[in-house]
């Protein structure tokens, strides 16, 4: 168990409609990161936040926005869903205290029908 | 542009023996290099990591070599256990700015076999 927690585990919705995905990270990590797995794809790095900051862009699309509370969860919003959205969202997080290391959660398999 | 490379899909051992996966990497600005391994409908688990600092990390089972000069890292599992089956994942970043953020490989399957 990383200590990072998703939900859903799940979401299947259709074209057109919006979810959001959340994320809780470890305690005491200031840092959230989202990334995109597809079929084929590698895992894609989104967006980043520090603290309730951006703090950096990866490929995330225009449709899609994220952002950190002050209790440092994270939701990652997906608007106007395309079929070519359907993959696994990881979120992790790290304490950026000179490490690099990053631990995921277990993910949130989204399928847009 | 892929900045990390896995060029080995899939990788099959026996039980016992030597597992060893690679990566290779373009961007010189990389610093810092980890090992995830991924089993199916789980996200991903932290292995190892190594700081270009270092050549050789260990931990365990789990032995990571870097060779900047090639712009070359490898795991190597020995000895290799039927539960070390899953996708290995090798990433990299430069910790130059204020973001860490990972880019990865596209994995490798290993399988070990009873």
């Amino acid at each position: 168990d990383s200590g990072v927690t998703q939900t859903p585990k799940h979401l299947i919705t259709a074209t057109g409609q919006r979810v959001t995905l959340r994320c809780s990270p470890r305690s005491g990590d200031l840092s959230v990161y989202w990334y995109q797995q597809s079929l084929d794809q590698g895992l894609q790095f989104l967006i980043q936040y520090y603290n309730g900051e951006e703090r950096a862009k990866g490929n995330i699309l225009e449709r899609f926005s994220a952002q950190q509370f002050p209790d440092l969860h994270s939701e990652l919003n997906l608007s106007s869903l395309e079929l070519g959205d359907s993959a696994l969202y990881f979120c992790a997080s790290s304490d950026d205290r000179g490490s690099d290391t990053q631990y995921f959660g277990p993910g949130t398999r989204l399928t847009v029908l | 542009d892929q900045q990390v490379k896995q060029n080995s899909p899939s990788l099959s051992v026996q039980e016992g023996r030597i597992s060893i996966l690679n990566c290779d990497y373009t961007n010189s600005m990389f610093d810092y290099f980890l090992w995830y391994k991924k089993y199916p409908a789980e996200g991903p688990t932290f292995l190892i990591s190594i700081s270009s600092i270092k050549d050789k990390n260990e931990d365990g089972r789990f032995t990571v070599f870097l060779n900047k000069s090639a712009k070359h890292l490898s795991l190597h599992i020995v000895p290799s256990q039927p539960g070390d089956s899953a996708v290995y994942f090798c990433a990299a970043s430069d910790s130059g700015g204020s973001n860490y953020k990972l880019t990865f490989g596209k994995g490798t399957l290993l399988t070990v076999n009873p």
